[in-house]
């Protein structure tokens, strides 16, 4: 299974709102509406973020949002806070008991 | 709140078997629906899924490690572990313990702090 790809960076000011891509094929993204989303601070575990392209575990903030289209998943980080500058990275089923995660990306406000 | 957290030697050589634990607390590992994860990351890549095992002992595996990786529980201990065979410096990443639920246990909801693991001689 190859990497699922990811921009190597994003960025906005606080208060805009970024969106992070992350393309795979018809054999994982493509194929399955299990895709989710990993946010990783410096030195941290990953926490997880959304889960299913687009619930929200408890506790995280209705400004982390998903979607899918195709082979290609998206987060969106609307109202950008300080503390959301970490890496994230996305991850899906790809069949067969095997699952893939992204090249990360990572996010910087400005 | 369930808590996760790896343990074993931080330095293993070539050829060689790694040996990772994972210590649950907080929470049962034969709670049904959950199923406990290895995950490593190679510093600069992206994340890589190495297998699951359920508190029954069924355990799976990505197609890319499965020839080297045992995954084992106790749940006496409500502890499970990694065997990671044959090792090469390819195999020098941080290790993770997880679980993972959800549809297809796709959704890694928590996480150890992870270990580096280095491969030398």
């Amino acid at each position: 299974q190859s990497a699922l790809t990811q921009p190597p960076s994003a960025s906005g000011s606080p208060g805009q709102s970024v969106t992070i891509s992350c393309t795979g094929t018809s054999s994982d993204v493509g194929a399955y509406n299990y895709v989710s989303w990993y946010q990783q601070r410096p030195g941290k575990a990953p926490k997880i973020m959304l889960y299913e392209v687009n619930k929200r575990p408890s506790g995280v903030p209705d400004r982390f949002s998903g979607s899918k289209s195709g082979n290609r998943a998206s987060l969106t980080v609307s109202g950008l806070q300080a503390e959301d500058e970490a890496d994230y990275y996305c991850s899906s089923y790809a069949g067969n008991t095997d699952y893939v995660f992204g090249t990360g990306t990572k996010v910087t406000v400005l | 709140q369930v808590q996760l957290q790896e343990s074993g030697p931080g330095l293993v050589k070539p050829s060689q078997t790694l040996s990772l634990t994972c210590n649950v607390s907080g929470g049962s590992i034969s709670t049904v629906g959950h199923y406990w994860s290895w995950i490593r990351h190679h510093p600069g890549k992206a994340l890589e899924w190495i297998g699951y095992i359920y508190h029954s002992g069924s355990s799976y595996y990505s197609s890319a490690l499965k020839s080297r990786a045992i995954i084992s529980v106790d749940t006496s201990k409500n502890q499970f572990s990694l065997k990671l065979s044959s090792v090469s410096a390819a195999d020098t990443a941080i290790y993770y313990c997880a679980r993972a639920i959800g549809l297809a246990a796709a959704a890694l909801d928590s996480w150890g702090q992870g270990t580096l693991v280095t491969v030398s001689s």
